[in-house]
């Protein structure tokens, strides 16, 4: 089993509607969760970061953690062209200082 | 304020060579971490530095090593490179503390011919 996986995609949505993106990681004791965006030939992103289980939004972007389901998601909203990108979800791993990376989730938006 | 500052950004090396990649952090940072991307595996960690010292390795062979300087500058060596070392080599710094937020630099793409 991967340590994070997230939903393979390509996602492929209208501008200015929501897009939701899922990452779900094996360690249950995985402790800070995080969402890098990256832009084909660039390196990633940070562009949100989770530790407490709820909701955590910044601006068009809302985090959402689950730990008893193990699964943490981004949910980016009123979709603009400029989001097209892949979206890497990190997990840090208890307290090892390394970050596992799922594969990304590739998203495109049509104008 | 600054940010991740790798150099060089480019690299076409021939197998058998070796390599030796550089990452200044951002200031105030002493944590560094080294990834390599590639399309098949993703991003994979190879190692971090705190304070001179490795806390951590991934799943690489001795042929890749790094080390840490008093500055937190750190770099990354790679010996008797294969064609599948290939890859984009990616830095990241962080303050070190358990949160282990990391801001990436842009990365120093290497080519193996």
């Amino acid at each position: 089993q991967k340590e994070v996986e997230q939903n393979s995609g390509p996602l492929s949505v209208p501008e200015g509607a929501i897009a939701s993106l899922n990452c779900t990681y094996s360690d249950r004791g995985s402790q800070s969760f995080f969402w890098y965006r990256q832009y084909s030939g660039k390196s990633p992103e940070l562009i949100m970061f989770i530790y407490s289980n709820g909701d955590k939004e910044d601006g068009r972007f809302t985090a959402q953690l689950n730990k008893a389901s193990q699964y943490v998601s981004l949910l980016i909203r009123d979709s603009q062209p400029s989001d097209s990108a892949t979206y890497l979800c990190a997990v840090n791993i208890r307290d090892d200082y390394k970050l596992s990376f799922g594969a990304g989730t590739t998203v495109t938006v049509r104008a | 304020k600054a940010g991740v500052t790798q150099t060089p950004r480019y690299l076409i090396k021939t197998r058998g060579q070796q390599v030796t990649l550089s990452c200044s952090p951002i200031s105030g940072h002493r944590s560094v971490s080294w990834y390599q991307q590639t399309p098949g595996q993703g991003l994979q960690f190879l190692f971090e530095y705190f304070s001179e010292t490795q806390r951590n390795k991934g799943n690489f062979p001795g042929r890749f090593s790094g080390r840490q300087f008093s500055n937190s500058r750190s770099e990354m060596n790679v010996s008797t490179l294969e064609l599948g070392d290939s890859a984009l080599y990616l830095c990241a710094s962080s303050l070190g503390q358990l949160e282990n937020i990391q801001y990436f630099g842009a990365g120093t793409r290497l080519s193996v011919l």
